[in-house]
């Protein structure tokens, strides 16, 4: 079974440039996740879609960050413009179904903003 | 405010020892999962052990177990005959308000030869 998979794998930016990132779940997954790992610390969610509906943007920036899964399988999150501060890796990972379920992982998109 | 806290920033242990990582979280709800998951150096998060809620029995998975103590909302990893390979950063999850799970920030543990 194919894994999670995010492109690029790295990004550097320079501020107030904007970016984008990719991922492809597993075959089958409603549930899609971004998260932001700032370095030394745990993955923080930003967004999470059930098929292309969004549950929960919470604690995604909204003035700057953007995501969308318009047909219930891949995903974009994008960014702009950034800033310093967003550089972190963002990890994005997928699960059959809500909260119960485990969540896979993709390898991540590592930016650093300049 | 922090809902899971993992109070070892950093742990060692000597290859073949027995090791455990603790952590303790803050959920209301009644039913849930919670997970231990790995993170090698510059490779990708991948699960190593979850324990549903609602049963009292602790989750093992050969060399990794758990000891959950719902009413204290404990839930420690522990890891028997360590190997240079679970070098990695282990961070422990929980749901929390509507969030799946939030994830505390990691204990980095290095295996020893």
């Amino acid at each position: 079974e194919a894994g999670v998979a995010q492109s690029p794998r790295y990004k550097i930016i320079e501020k107030r440039q904007s970016v984008a990132f990719w991922c492809n779940p597993i075959s089958g997954h409603a549930t899609l996740y971004w998260y932001q790992q700032i370095l030394g610390q745990g993955p923080k969610l930003l967004i999470q879609f059930q098929n292309n509906g969004v549950v929960d943007d919470s604690q995604l920036p909204k003035d700057r960050f953007s995501a969308e899964r318009l047909k219930g399988v891949d995903s974009t999150l994008k960014i702009q413009p950034a800033k310093l501060e967003d550089s972190a890796v963002y990890l994005c990972a997928s699960s059959f179904g809500g909260g119960l379920y485990e969540q896979y992982f993709g390898p991540g998109t590592r930016l650093t903003v300049t | 405010a922090q809902t899971v806290t993992q109070s070892q920033p950093e742990m060692s242990v000597q290859e073949a020892e027995t090791v455990t990582l603790s952590c303790t979280y803050d959920t209301s709800e009644s039913n849930y999962y919670l997970f231990w998951y790995k993170q090698p150096p510059s490779r990708q998060m991948i699960l190593v052990i979850r324990q549903e809620a609602y049963k009292q029995q602790n989750a093992t998975e050969n060399r990794f177990s758990v000891n959950f103590q719902k009413a204290a909302k404990s839930f420690s990893l522990k890891i028997s005959d360590s190997q240079l390979g679970d070098t990695a950063m282990y961070f422990c999850a929980a749901p929390s308000g509507n969030t799946p799970l939030v994830f505390g920030k990691g204990t980095r543990l290095s295996v020893i030869a």
